[in-house]
């Protein structure tokens, strides 16, 4: 089964630039999504195949996949930022989604 | 308005049945499959399966393959899961998700169900 990896924790300064990754391989070849989820809520999505911002979330979020690695960029991180980010993509081999373990992002 | 709507937080003993629902509105509920995903206390997030309602093409991930089952009712657009034989372990939240087919994300989650096992 296929497997993401990312960091348990990224802690980041207001104003700063967050980088959460998300690691598989050949991740690249795949469409990777991205969901933020704060305390006691449902996730939301806030970028998908990659690279794209659904309707209403701001462009300080953006995303990269290349290689082996994914990455969710957050600039100028806001205190309202702070929540747990989860990757996810599908795993064509057996046919079912697959999150990441999930970052918590702190804001200092 | 897209909308997921569970039912209600469950409280039940080891080794009951349960069967907890999701109801779709505001969209064709049988052209998007509907998954379902479990959060463990404290934990992440996990796929269990999806199923689309159109034609009740269900996919299991393997973890939960014989665990679970999906099921979902298109007259009512109401999908479901459940348990034969509940197990302190399946203590958490199980959220349901829509999304218009693999590889696509999910695009509307509902309010999740609490399921709570304990002797």
């Amino acid at each position: 089964s296929y497997v993401l990896t990312q960091p348990p924790s990224v802690s980041v300064a207001p104003g700063k630039t967050a980088r959460i990754t998300c690691g598989g391989n050949n991740i690249g070849s795949k469409s990777v999504h991205w969901y933020q989820q704060k305390p006691g809520q449902a996730p939301v999505l806030v970028i998908y195949y990659d690279s794209d911002r659904p309707s209403g979330i701001p462009e300080r979020f953006s995303g990269s996949n290349s290689g082996n690695t994914a990455t969710l960029t957050i600039s100028r991180v806001e205190a309202g930022d702070e929540a747990d980010y989860y990757c996810q993509v599908w795993d064509s081999s057996s046919d079912h989604g697959v999150f990441g373990g999930g970052t918590k992002l702190t804001v200092l | 308005e897209v909308q997921l709507v569970q039912s209600g937080a469950e409280v039940k003993k080891p080794g009951e049945s349960l069967k907890i629902s999701c109801k779709g509105s505001g969209y064709s509920f049988t052209s998007y499959w509907i998954g379902w995903v479990r959060q463990m206390p404290g934990k992440g997030l996990e796929w269990m399966g999806i199923i689309y309602p159109g034609d009740s093409d269900t996919r299991y991930s393997p973890s939960f393959q014989g665990q679970v089952t999906i099921s979902a009712d298109k007259s009512i657009s109401t999908a479901y899961l459940q348990w034969s034989s509940l197990k302190a372990s399946d203590t958490a939240m199980y959220y349901c998700a829509r999304l218009e087919r693999q590889p696509a994300p999910v695009d509307y989650w509902g309010q999740g169900t609490l399921v709570t096992v304990s002797s």
